[in-house]
């Protein structure tokens, strides 16, 4: 059964730590994305890497970087962690356009 | 700017009725589309794919694709209060394009018993 995990369900951080989101896949794919969801806002894309120490930013990349040294794990980092950052973060998977497979999501809380 | 629109809904139904849900897409080179269902808390599930133009059946779920009319639908027949989720379109450009999918913002579905 294929498989995208994440490191926490549930996070709650203080402003102005530094976060770490991780996210593995046992698929062997070669693209990984990370996104956020917001009520009413729907899926909007951080950054996406389609190959080991590749990344290009997505649609709101300011206040985040990645990491991807292995192609299994790639990881999402709050620099500075912010309120406005409080938010539903969803890691996923895909081999060349076919269809993306989601990690159970992280449910991050900044006080 | 890509765009993928879908009418937030909330679409209600009552159970055993056919649930159709609409989605268009303004990218004209878009190969493969993607219905995901999202239960509220959850992350997405794939549903269905479709890479050519006609339907597609999958048990209860058809998908229904015009490259044409740049717009894709999924039907769900004899319609399950389980069916109540948020239905997510979503469209790739390949080849050529991006790997990056485009998301329409999802139709909240209703089945009431």
């Amino acid at each position: 059964d294929v498989k995208v995990t994440q490191s926490s369900r549930y996070l709650v951080k203080r402003t102005g730590e530094k976060v770490f989101l991780e996210c593995v896949q046992d698929m062997d794919h070669e693209n990984m994305f990370w996104y956020r969801q917001d009520p009413g806002l729907g899926l909007r894309l951080i950054y996406f890497s389609y190959d080991v120490k590749m990344k290009e930013k997505g649609d709101i990349p300011e206040g985040y970087s990645v990491s991807r040294e292995k192609k299994e794990r790639f990881s999402l980092i709050l620099e500075s962690a912010s309120t406005n950052q409080t938010s539903m973060y969803l890691c996923a998977s895909s081999l060349a356009d076919r269809e993306q497979f989601f990690g159970p999501g992280t449910r991050l809380t900044v006080l | 700017q890509k765009e993928v629109e879908q009418n937030s809904g909330p679409l209600s139904v009552p159970e055993g009725a056919i649930a159709s849900l609409n989605c268009t897409y303004s990218d004209r080179g878009s190969q493969s589309f993607f219905w995901y269902r999202q239960y509220s808390g959850k992350s997405p599930e794939l549903i269905m794919s479709i890479y050519s133009n006609g339907d597609k059946e999958d048990g209860r779920f058809t998908a229904q694709l015009n490259k044409a009319s740049q717009y894709v639908s999924l039907l769900i027949r004899d319609s399950q209060p389980s069916d109540s989720a948020t239905y997510l379109c979503a469209v790739n450009a390949l080849p050529g394009g991006s790997y990056i999918p485009t998301f329409g913002r999802g139709t909240s579905l209703i089945v009431h018993p």
